[in-house]
């Protein structure tokens, strides 16, 4: 069965850094086309992708916020971990990892968030 | 970056009518396009994958559509469990987009 766990404060001031921890079991990020994302979703509104990081350590980060954000894995304790700095109260949201899967059809191959923690709310605050 | 809009933000439909929903990518996703559910205080959970493939478990009612740019998602009888907010996301460029989300609600 595969879980993945978000862990971090609930609470940040503003300027402050945010580190959250992706927790997960089930499957191994050493592993040949794996790959973990974070997204995350303020209150009331939409989801906004944030970060992935491949298997081999490739990562992809969002346009708008890549000055801000760092993904790194820790593959010996199944973790992935998310810090971003100069927080805002803009940025205050659940924050969600998931995990992203490749398909493979006869039209193609495909990805998708196929497996996400529970989401852990961050609120920005001083 | 790829603009994901989704149509229309909100759908009224009474329990057991179909309910069509629209995604349009600002350019060509080549059919790597996902739909997701989400209720309130839950996670997305995914649906739809490669624009038309069901994931595992999601019922027969849940059908995807479209290539290029345009997509639909059909849930062609809504059950009480199917009043959620549905989002599209585009998985073909970096950096991956999301659409707006469509909330589909009790008439």
């Amino acid at each position: 069965q595969v879980t993945l766990r978000e862990s971090g404060p609930a609470l940040v001031k503003p300027t402050q850094t945010l580190t959250l921890t992706c927790t997960f079991s089930g499957f191994s990020l050493s592993t040949s086309g794996m790959c973990v994302s974070w997204v995350r979703q303020p209150p009331g509104k939409a989801l906004e992708w944030l970060a992935l990081i491949h298997w081999d350590d490739d990562k992809y980060y969002s346009t708008s916020l890549k000055t801000r954000l760092t993904i790194s894995k820790d593959t010996s304790k199944n973790q992935v971990v998310l810090t971003m700095t100069n927080m805002d109260p803009v940025d205050t949201a659940t924050y969600y990892c998931a995990r992203k899967t490749y398909y493979y059809e006869t039209s193609g191959y495909y990805d998708a968030f196929d497996i996400w923690g529970q989401g852990t709310m961050v609120t920005v605050s001083s | 970056e790829i603009v994901m809009t989704q149509s229309p933000a909100t759908l009224s439909v009474s329990p057991g009518e179909r309910a069509t929903l629209s995604c349009r990518a600002s350019q060509s996703v080549n059919n790597n396009l996902a739909w997701y559910q989400q209720k309130p205080g839950q996670a997305p959970r995914l649906l739809i994958y490669g624009a038309s493939t069901r994931a595992t478990g999601i019922p027969a009612r849940f059908s995807g559509s479209g290539s290029g740019t345009e997509f639909t998602l059909t849930i062609s009888s809504l059950q009480s469990e199917d009043f959620a907010v549905y989002y599209c996301q585009q998985c073909n460029n970096w950096p991956l987009t999301f659409g707006g989300g469509t909330k589909v609600e009790i008439k």
